[in-house]
């Protein structure tokens, strides 16, 4: 079946550019949730949405970083006014249902670069 | 807080050879513990996890780890690799309690393989 996917793949922002990035989990999966990967780095727990309700998005690094789920599927997250610090892999990850014990099923991530 | 130390940032190993991936974790329960891995331009791939019961647990890939809860250790371990093994490795560490459950990860372990 289809696993997750995120689109775009890549993205190259200038600098106060807002970006939306798209993220299409596994069909039927409860949990979603938003990394963000720096170079080198790994990744970093941004939010986390169970359905189309945000319940923990203590991980956003500044109020310039926004996501949503509104239908309890597809997710996007948006960045307003980009900045270099920005920069990095951002990845979305689903699970099937609530509890920490399942796995979490990756996507390839958007790789993006704020010039 | 929880927290993942993986001590090595870059391994290499023989084709062959025997491999061991460290990894300690700071966690105040019981955790759920998870081994990923990360080829270039890929997403995360789960390798194996644990969350109680046996502390030997075997994975895909010919990959086992084990569960020192007295060493906060969930070391990964392959007895033979192969020249596709090389890429990028995260333990990561999960809640086990009610709430948000989402991934704390290590900085990884980049595994270069020499044919």
């Amino acid at each position: 079946g289809a696993g997750v996917s995120q689109s775009p793949r890549y993205k190259v922002a200038k600098r106060g550019q807002d970006v939306a990035l798209r993220c299409d989990p596994i069909s039927g999966h409860v949990s979603l949730f938003w990394y963000q990967q720096a170079l080198g780095q790994g990744p970093e727990f941004l939010t986390y949405f169970q359905n189309e309700a945000q319940l923990d998005k203590s991980g956003l690094p500044s109020d310039r970083f926004f996501a949503e789920r509104p239908e309890g599927s597809v997710s996007t997250l948006k960045i307003q006014r980009t900045q270099q610090e920005d920069s990095a892999v951002y990845l979305c990850a689903s699970s099937l249902s609530t509890s920490g014990a399942n796995e979490q099923f990756f996507g390839p991530g958007t790789r993006l670069t704020v010039l | 807080a929880q927290s993942v130390t993986q001590p090595d940032i870059h391994i290499t190993v023989s084709e062959g050879a025997s491999l061991e991936l460290r990894c300690n974790y700071s966690y105040g329960a019981t955790p759920y513990l998870f081994w990923y891995v990360q080829s270039p331009g890929q997403g995360l791939q789960l390798l194996l996890k644990y969350f109680s019961g046996d502390t030997l647990v075997q994975g895909i890939k010919g990959f086992e780890a084990e569960f020192k809860r007295s060493q906060s250790s969930f070391n990964l371990r392959k007895p033979s690799v192969h020249w596709s093994d090389a890429a990028e490795y995260f333990c990561a560490v999960g809640r086990s309690g009610a709430g948000s459950y989402q991934l704390t990860f290590g900085k990884g372990t980049k595994l270069s393989v020499i044919p």
